[in-house]
């Protein structure tokens, strides 16, 4: 089966400091991971992707994350967070081995980032 | 503007009253799908749409109808709602079924069954 885990719902911290968010996965086959950012009362944005390649990824609002395929995770940084960057993060996977159409989205993690 | 489009946004209705959430985009995506977010539970997807008239269930479906005759729509429909059918509800697309393709997603309809 397929799962995403977020095993923080909460993570503050604060302005100028580094942010990171953690996801880790469980796939059958190749995985492709993304973060998506939820502000209040909006849809989701999406941030970034790891489909192949350099396991450094790099997306929208300085965010990056980084694919560990031995530790099967996927977390996302920011080396200086924003106030502006408080919302809710998502993380979600597909896979080569998974039911094409399918993602499958962890539970959220908020974020806080204070003056 | 290239987005996905929702309605209504707001929803009180009560147990048993069929409805029906229309979602729309316009960058001719091939991929269509809907979500439910739950607090603690994330999102979970409740149907999908690969083209039109290609329909398949997601984590979610009992309760749940849709259907995809065009390629920019794809509505919800809820024969008969119960209140375990309050949520906040988000259509998404993408351009097509490639499991690494990232979605659009619309505004969201928060929908609450008396």
């Amino acid at each position: 089966a397929q799962s995403v885990a977020q095993p923080e719902d909460q993570v503050n911290v604060a302005e100028g400091n580094p942010l990171t968010v953690k996801c880790t996965y469980s796939v059958s086959g190749n995985p492709y991971l993304f973060w998506y950012v939820q502000y209040p009362n909006r849809g989701l944005q999406f941030l970034l992707k790891y489909i192949t390649g350099d396991n450094l990824v790099k997306g929208s609002y300085g965010f990056e994350a980084e694919f560990n395929k031995s530790q099967t995770s996927f977390h996302l940084k920011k080396p200086s967070a924003l106030v502006s960057d408080s919302a809710l993060y998502f993380c979600a996977v597909s896979s080569s081995g998974s039911t094409l159409g399918r993602l499958y989205f962890g539970r959220g993690t908020q974020l806080t980032v204070w003056p | 503007e290239a987005q996905v489009t929702q309605n209504p946004r707001y929803l009180i209705t009560v147990t048993g009253k069929k409805l029906t959430v229309t979602c729309s985009q316009n960058m001719n995506h091939e991929y269509m799908s809907w979500y439910r977010q739950d607090p603690g539970l994330g999102l979970r997807q409740i149907y999908y749409s690969m083209n039109v008239e290609v329909t398949d269930k997601g984590d979610v479906p009992e309760g749940y109808k849709v259907s995809r005759k065009e390629k920019r729509n794809f509505p919800l429909i809820l024969e008969s709602p119960s209140p375990n059918q309050t949520s906040l509800y988000f259509c998404a697309s993408s351009l097509s079924s490639g499991e690494y393709n990232e979605q659009f997603f619309g505004p969201g309809t928060r929908l609450t069954v008396l």
